[in-house]
């Protein structure tokens, strides 16, 4: 399975934009980039998907770069709920289904 | 509209005795996976079953771990022997259907504690 970087922190304040990054520079062209996070004390969440366009949905967008060798998960308006850990995972078409899971990024929230 | 519901939520077992972790999945979904978490570690998968058939475990440790989900009621995850490094967060997940741009939804998780 190709392998995803990611920092192991970041910080942001209530009420701004917040860019997650992910480097995957041996993603291969079946491979899907999926994001999810964890919340405290909770079970992992899905966030996002997307294989070449950029994506949105309620929750954030996710840009992937031209290359698809890195993505940003971006939430627009951060919020205190929105303190995980994020993950950023491949997973390949007709691939195995589990997901594998990195360290992700732990996100801090100000208030 | 239900969740992917684990029970127990939390679990102490001495060593030596058996614990059994139970997932129902969300409705009409027939693909269940479990995964663990040890404290301050990141989740690794352990088990992907469908209905009556274990289709992938090579994240199970190869004694006193099994998993079933039979055709009526819950997935089982069972640890038989439990040593005090199965304490952990045991999180079981589902997907309507298999395929990798099908999300998996967590159920909340059992923490399992060996003392």
């Amino acid at each position: 399975d190709a392998k995803t970087t990611q920092p192991n922190s970041m910080e942001s304040n209530e009420e701004e934009p917040v860019h997650l990054p992910c480097n995957h520079s041996t993603i291969s062209g079946t491979d899907y980039i999926h994001w999810y996070r964890q919340l405290p004390s909770q079970g992992p969440e899905y966030v996002i998907h997307g294989l070449t366009s950029n994506v949105n949905n309620r929750m954030a967008s996710l840009a992937i770069a031209e290359d698809r060798k890195s993505s940003t998960l971006i939430l627009h308006r951060a919020t205190l709920r929105d303190a995980a850990v994020y993950y950023c995972i491949l997973r390949r078409i007709q691939g195995a289904q589990k997901l594998v899971f990195g360290q992700g990024t732990r996100l801090t929230i100000n208030p | 509209n239900a969740g992917v519901m684990q029970n127990p939520r939390h679990l102490v077992r001495r060593r030596g005795q058996e614990a059994r972790l139970r997932c129902s999945p969300m409705k009409g979904h027939s693909h269940v996976y479990w995964y663990r978490q040890l404290p301050e570690e990141g989740l690794k998968f352990m088990v992907y079953l469908q209905k009556e058939n274990i289709i992938d475990e090579s994240g199970m440790p190869k004694e006193r771990f099994s998993a079933e989900f039979p055709k009526e009621g819950p997935s089982i995850l069972r640890i038989q022997q439990v040593v005090r490094g199965d304490s952990a967060a045991y999180f079981c997940a589902s997907s309507h259907t298999s395929g990798s741009t099908y999300e998996q939804y967590f159920g909340p998780g059992t923490r399992l504690t060996v003392t």
